[in-house]
Order: structure tokens, then sequence, then C-alpha cells
């Protein structure tokens, strides 16, 4: 079965940079999530989108926006880079319809020097 | 401010043991439980949901839930050393129609001694 892709896989950034992550959710699944796990953290939720609008909103900084397209696909784009937001950056998908059951993707290891 | 708590561990069970994994959350309004496992490095992966009082069975794994002592346990019967990862519990409040962020505990690490 198809799951949630996610990339890059890895991204290594300096200090004051900027990173765009991509998610591409499972198919026909039109919510999507991000989520922030630090070292040693729990995963951290940071926004949701549904039919491409912002559903819920968690600790995501003011450097950081998000939206999702009309293919469903979502980005997440961080500027201002800082050492503390090195992290496993999630995403994970949902049929917002039928079931709340969230799927993650693989994550993206942003890593920054 | 939503919490939920698990005792981080580590849990040492013997393999073919049973597994017990408790899990308390603060939000009463919360609607949907949810076990996932996660190996180190790698992403959640769901093991259980659950969203009314009761048991829930699932192969090896049971998950039982007690809304009025906001209580989620996991059981895993039968224990692998596959088993050993770090179990987090989930749940999802009542306010954002359906499109909720979850909120974690910190998690268990099992670990299934061979």
């Amino acid at each position: 079965a198809a799951g949630v892709i996610q990339s890059p896989r890895h991204l290594i950034k300096e200090k004051r940079e900027t990173a765009t992550l991509k998610c591409y959710p499972i198919p026909r699944h039109d919510t999507v999530y991000w989520y922030q796990q630090g070292p040693g953290q729990d995963p951290q939720f940071l926004i949701s989108f549904y039919e491409k609008m912002q559903s819920d909103k968690g600790s995501i900084p003011d450097r950081f926006s998000a939206q999702q397209f009309s293919d469903y696909h979502s980005e997440l784009n961080m500027s201002s880079l800082e050492l503390g937001d090195s992290a496993l950056y999630f995403c994970a998908s949902s049929a917002r319809q039928s079931t709340d059951t969230q799927y993650f993707g693989p994550g993206t290891r942003l890593t920054v020097l | 401010q939503k919490e939920v708590e698990q005792n981080s561990g580590p849990l040492s069970v013997p393999e073919g043991a049973i597994a017990s994994l408790n899990c308390t959350y603060s939000d009463r309004v919360s609607q949907s439980f949810f076990w996932y496992r996660q190996y180190s490095g790698k992403s959640p992966e769901l093991i259980m949901s659950i969203y009314s009082n009761g048991d829930k069975e699932d192969g090896r794994f049971t998950a039982q839930l007690n809304k009025a002592s906001q209580y989620v346990s996991l059981l895993i019967r039968d224990s692998q050393p596959s088993d050993s990862a770090t179990y987090l519990c989930a749940v999802r409040g009542g306010s954002g129609g359906g499109a909720d962020g979850l909120t974690f505990g910190k998690g268990t690490h099992l670990i299934i001694q061979p």
C-alpha cells in the first residue's frame, strides 16, 4: 500500500538559512499534519490542513509557514533557521471523512549547523 | 493545556510474557486514542486506535480505554524481541473538527529480553 512520501529525507542547512520540506499524502487522503520531534523528545504537533485550508495550529514558530496545494501535497517553509530547529520533521495524513487515524511518513531529518 | 503522561521506562519484559503499557490524559473532551510504536530514528507506526470505553483486540495487542479514569493501556501478549521499541500514547482532542493534531506522551521504552 502507498504511504506518505516526504522529501528530502535529509537536509543540512546553516543558521539563518531557509528550508522547504515537502509532503505527499497517501492517495485519497485530504488532511495533512506536520510534527517536529527533537532528540529524545516526543513528536510535537505544528500545523494541519484540510482541503487546502489551515485546520489546527500547534506550537509552530512564527518563522515557519506551511500550505496545502490543490493536489493535497503540503510544504513546510522554515526561515531564519536556528540550531534548535535541528530535528526530525514528520508529515502525517488522514482521510478526514472516514477516519481520523493519522499515518506518518518516514520523516525529514534537518540538521542546522 | 493538554497533557499525556506515560512512564518512560525502560520496561523490561521476558520474551513470551505480557507487556503492559499505561497512559493517562488530562483533557476530558478527548475523543480518540492511539498507540504508536517508534523505533529509534524511524517514524511512528500505528499499532491500535480506540474510541469507546472497554477493550479492543487486534492480534497480540489489546487496547483498553477508561474515559472516567482518563486512562488508556496497551497489552502485548507473547512479547517478541522485535517488539522492543518506544511506545507512544497519543490523544486527539475534540475542537478541530476532525483534523486536530495529536498530543503525544513522552513514550515508554520497552525492552523484550530473549
